[in-house]
C-alpha cells in the first residue's frame, strides 16, 4: 500500500524550531518529487516547498523562504522539513504530498494525514 | 505568481442534483490544473488532473473541463459523501497555488 505518514508536530514558541519527517512506503520513493503542503485552522491549502527525486531542484513559498530547508534521504525513504524562526501564523496542519511531475510540475497523488504544528508562547 | 481563484465559495446543492464549480488562473496554466476533494479532518484527495483525467479510483460522476485560464468541475448527481470542500491547484511552473475552495453542502 501506497503510504505516507508524517510525524514531528507539536507545539512551539515564537521564533522556536521544529523538524517535521515524513515516511514513504509502498512504492520508490527515490524517483518521485516530493512536496509540503499546509492548512491553517480553518483556512484553505497553501503549497510550502518542493524537492525533487535527486534533491537536485528545491522551491520554497515566500512565506516560508529563508526560515525553512526542505530535504530528503532516499535510502530511508524519508522527507522532512526544518523549520526555523516559527511565527504564529505558520500554525497549521503540514501534509507530505508525492509529486507526479508532467513536463514541468506536477500534480499530487498521494498525501499523508498530516501533522499538527501550533506556535504559541 | 499564478493567482486562482474559484466560485462560487459555497455552494447548497440537493442529493442527485448536479454541482458545477469553476476555477479561474489569473494567467494560463494550460491544462497543469488540478482538483481535490477535502472532507473534514481528513488529508486532500486527488480528484482530476490534466484539467479532466480523472485519477485511480474516482467514480465516473466526476468532470473536468478547460483549459488555459477557465476551468470546471461538475459532479453529475451528487451522492452524500460527495459533500467536501474542493480545491483547484495550477502545477504550470513549481510555485504550486491553490485556489480558495468551493465548499458544497447539503440544500
Amino acid at each position: 500500500e501506497v503510504q505516507l505518514v508524517e510525524s514531528g508536530g507539536g507545539l512551539v514558541k515564537p521564533g522556536g524550531s521544529l523538524r517535521l519527517s515524513c515516511a514513504a512506503s509502498g512504492f520508490t520513493f527515490s524517483s518521485y518529487s516530493m512536496n509540503w503542503v499546509r492548512q491553517a485552522p480553518g483556512k484553505g491549502l497553501e503549497w510550502v516547498s518542493s524537492i525533487s527525486s535527486s534533491s537536485s531542484y528545491i522551491y520554497y513559498a515566500d512565506s516560508v523562504k529563508g526560515r525553512f530547508t526542505i530535504s530528503r534521504d532516499n535510502a530511508k525513504n524519508s522527507l522532512y522539513l526544518q523549520m526555523n524562526s516559527l511565527r504564529a501564523e505558520d500554525t497549521a496542519v503540514y501534509y507530505c504530498a508525492r509529486v507526479r511531475v508532467v513536463v514541468v510540475a506536477g500534480y499530487m497523488d498521494v498525501w499523508g494525514k498530516g501533522t499538527t504544528v501550533t506556535v504559541s508562547s | 505568481e499564478i493567482v486562482m481563484t474559484q466560485s462560487p465559495a459555497t455552494l447548497s446543492v440537493s442529493p442527485g442534483e448536479r454541482a458545477t464549480l469553476s476555477c479561474r488562473a489569473s494567467q494560463s496554466v494550460s491544462s497543469n490544473l488540478a482538483w481535490y476533494q477535502q472532507k473534514p479532518g481528513q488529508a486532500p484527495r486527488l480528484l482530476i488532473y490534466g484539467a479532466s483525467t480523472r485519477a485511480t479510483g474516482i467514480p465516473a460522476r466526476f468532470s473536468g473541463s478547460g483549459s488555459g485560464t477557465e476551468f470546471t468541475l461538475t459532479i453529475s448527481s451528487l451522492q452524500s459523501e460527495d459533500f467536501a470542500v474542493y480545491y483547484c491547484q495550477q502545477y504550470n511552473n513549481w510555485l504550486f497555488t491553490f485556489g480558495p475552495g468551493t465548499k458544497v453542502d447539503i440544500k
